[in-house]
């Protein structure tokens, strides 16, 4: 079985500033998708960012970027330039990618309450 | 993106009474759908698998007779949550994955439940 550990439970940055999130996570599995998700307060899920796990190179979308480190099992959020409207509940997410049973789930850590103060 | 519609976005119901969730796809076609449920201020945890024109797969520990999910169609799936009480009072959530994709599930915007 998967695990995703987050260990912030909650995080604050200043406008205009920079933030990671961390998440690291533990699996027997070769192959899987790494996730990160935004709740904001609307509790609609919001994919962030999306990282495979055979691609070396960390996944980018536009302020947010992720520090993959597969032997380490480890799969950090940056958000660049932070905006009031990035406060939310941060998810890490992983998901096999085999076909069969328990495919495509996602297993998530228990969060990152983020605040962004002006 | 991909468009996934929860409905009702919020319920209230008497205890005993039945309550039934829809997820829609709305553009795209998804053989599976998966349904959550998210406790305040707590990850999402997952009750079942909805395959369509199977029947459901359900997490250890979730009552197959208490959340019946049905997904007829490659476009809808619903979760009827029978004999309600006060302890099923949740945020629930589905997301779809689009026929063919890998690796990306869309989320519906939730509905929560509360059981009077």
């Amino acid at each position: 079985a998967q695990t995703v550990t987050q260990s912030q439970p909650e995080m604050s940055v200043q406008e205009a500033e920079t933030v990671t999130l961390s998440c690291t996570y533990d699996t027997s599995e070769n192959n899987y998708y790494l996730f990160w998700y935004k709740q904001p307060p609307s509790r609609q899920m919001i994919l962030v960012i999306r990282q495979e796990a055979y691609k070396q190179q960390n996944a980018t979308e536009n302020r947010f970027s992720v520090n993959f480190q597969k032997a380490a099992k480890s799969f950090s959020l940056k958000i660049s330039d932070s905006q009031l409207g990035d406060t939310a509940m941060y998810f890490c997410a992983f998901m096999k990618t085999y076909s069969g049973a328990g495919s495509y789930q996602l297993t998530f850590g228990k969060g990152t309450k983020l605040s962004v103060i002006p | 993106g991909a468009v996934v519609s929860q409905h009702p976005s919020r319920v209230i119901c008497k205890s005993g009474t039945s309550v039934k969730i829809e997820c829609r796809s709305l553009d795209f076609q998804a053989t599976t759908m998966f349904w959550y449920r998210q406790f305040p201020k707590q990850s999402l945890m997952l009750m079942a698998t909805s395959n369509e024109g199977s029947k459901a797969t359900y997490e250890q520990g979730v009552e197959k007779d208490k959340f019946l999910i049905n997904h007829a169609s490659l476009t809808l799936s619903t979760l009827t949550v029978t004999s309600a009480h006060p302890e099923d009072s949740s945020f629930y959530i589905c997301s779809a994955k689009p026929q063919g994709s890998a690796g990306e599930l869309f989320f519906g915007e939730g509905s929560r439940l509360t059981v009077l």
